[in-house]
């Protein structure tokens, strides 16, 4: 069965420090890897994308990184501040067609205290 | 920087009502989508739409739900006889060309109510 499984489901932490969120997934055909910040009552915006051959992608504070042979992703959060406060979700997307699916992940509900 | 909108940001219906949920996504992006978010669960995909037409739709997506383009710039989702059950958030999302890796641009959400 197609499976996106993250942790953990929930992280409080100081403002200024760093974090690391996990993603695991079964899923096949893999095609590639995203991680969304969606904040509360909000669209999920997109801060990576990542294809089978891609380790490690960055967006500012943000480090991606993908296993493929373990089928493991992590995002690394560096130097939080107050307004990355919100849910990082990760999606596989199966397939190599535009009509691809999609499975999304439950979330990490990250909170940033000062 | 363009983005997508969504009308109306909130709406409440009867059971068993027709709900019309609008979305105007970036004007140069070809292919479209809608999901939804019940609430304090995971996102889920419900169809895709490219040149006029359904790309791919989940199991969910059955014979109550309908998208059309109407008029070159919105794009809609149409519940034909709404259930509790459809309560959620609904987005809209949009891309350029569509391939595996092209980034979706979400919009802010239409929150609907089945009451």
């Amino acid at each position: 069965k197609n499976q996106v499984e993250q942790s953990p489901q929930s992280l409080i932490i100081l403002e200024g420090k760093n974090c690391t969120l996990q993603c695991n997934y079964t899923v096949s055909p893999f095609s590639n890897l995203r991680w969304y910040k969606q904040d509360t009552g909000r669209g999920p915006v997109s801060l990576t994308i990542m294809t089978f051959s891609e380790n490690t992608k960055s967006n500012g504070r943000y480090t991606a990184t993908l296993d493929a042979d373990t089928k493991q992703s992590s995002l690394h959060i560096t130097a939080s501040q107050l307004s990355d406060s919100a849910s990082y979700i990760c999606v596989v997307i199966l397939g190599y067609s535009s009509a691809s699916k999609i499975i999304f992940g439950s979330g990490t509900r990250l909170s940033i205290r000062p | 920087e363009p983005e997508v909108t969504q009308t109306p940001s909130h709406q409440v219906t009867q059971m068993g009502q027709e709900v019309i949920l609008r979305c105007v996504p970036i004007s140069n992006h070809l292919y479209f989508y809608w999901y939804r978010q019940i609430l304090g669960q995971k996102v889920e995909f419900l169809v895709s739409f490219y040149n006029n037409e359904i790309s791919e739709k989940s199991e969910i997506f059955d014979d109550q739900f309908s998208v059309e383009r109407p008029d070159g710039s919105n794009f809609t989702l149409k519940i034909r006889s709404t259930k509790l059950e459809d309560s959620a958030m609904y987005f809209c999302a949009s891309s350029e060309i569509g391939t595996n890796t092209d980034t979706q641009y979400f919009g802010p959400g239409t929150r609907l109510t089945v009451l």
